[in-house]
């Protein structure tokens, strides 16, 4: 069965920190699609970040980045130089071929991330 | 703007009360789905719908009706709304699939949160 496991339910650093949030997960399908969304104080979802199985590529979004690991089945994600603007919960997300023909996403319990000033 | 939106944003009801919370998507996507977020447990889905007159269940789907009239509309129904399930609802909507080479991501409402007494 799909599992997304998010192992730290809340991070606390202070600002300027780098920070990384952990992302493990368990599939038996080949093909699959990992995502990380973000969720602010304010209540909605935000996209950031897709990632196809077969593209291990790691990727770099201005202080965000995004570490996959196929191998240890991890889907990292590490916030370089944490502004107070970063607090929210993110969670990890997956899709797999089983399931992508039902457009589901199997979510993680999300972290809390808090940046203190 | 494009844009997912739900209503209420927040909902207050007794037990066996029927509800409707509405979502309304004008993207003209062809794929929505409902789900509810849980502390610790992430975002689970209720049911989903790839097109206008087709639904399917998805995780947790007991307790709870949709209808896909319109390829915009998507309500949530609670027939008999019971306290486990108060919870922050969301709805989401997409062109297409998550699988693929051209990613469509979902677009999220804003959330409703209610308590059911």
């Amino acid at each position: 069965a799909q599992k997304v496991t998010q192992a730290q339910t809340e991070i606390s650093v202070v600002e300027k920190e780098d920070v990384t949030l952990d992302c493990v997960y368990e599939t038996r399908d080949t093909t699959y699609y990992l995502f990380w969304y973000k969720q602010p104080p304010s209540g909605e979802l935000v996209f950031l970040i897709r990632r196809n199985s077969f593209d291990e590529q790691n990727e770099i979004s201005g202080r965000y980045s995004w570490n996959f690991q196929k191998s240890t089945s991890s889907f990292n994600f590490t916030i370089t130089a944490s502004q107070v603007v970063d607090s929210a919960v993110y969670f990890c997300a997956l899709s797999d071929d089983s399931m992508a023909s039902n457009y589901q996403l199997i979510w993680g319990a999300g972290t809390k991330l808090i940046i203190k000033p | 703007e494009a844009q997912v939106t739900q209503n209420p944003r927040y909902l207050i009801t007794v037990t066996g009360k029927k509800l409707t919370v509405t979502c309304s998507q004008n993207m003209n996507h062809e794929y929505m789905s409902w789900y509810r977020q849980d502390p610790g447990l992430g975002l689970r889905q209720i049911y989903y719908s790839m097109n206008v007159e087709v639904t399917d269940k998805g995780d947790v789907p007991e307790g709870y009706k949709v209808s896909r009239k319109e390829k915009r509309n998507f309500p949530l129904i609670l027939e008999s709304p019971s306290p486990n399930q108060t919870s922050l609802y969301f709805c989401a909507s997409s062109p297409r699939g998550l699988a693929g080479p051209v990613y469509n991501e979902q677009f999220f409402g804003p959330g409703t949160r209610l308590t059911v007494l």
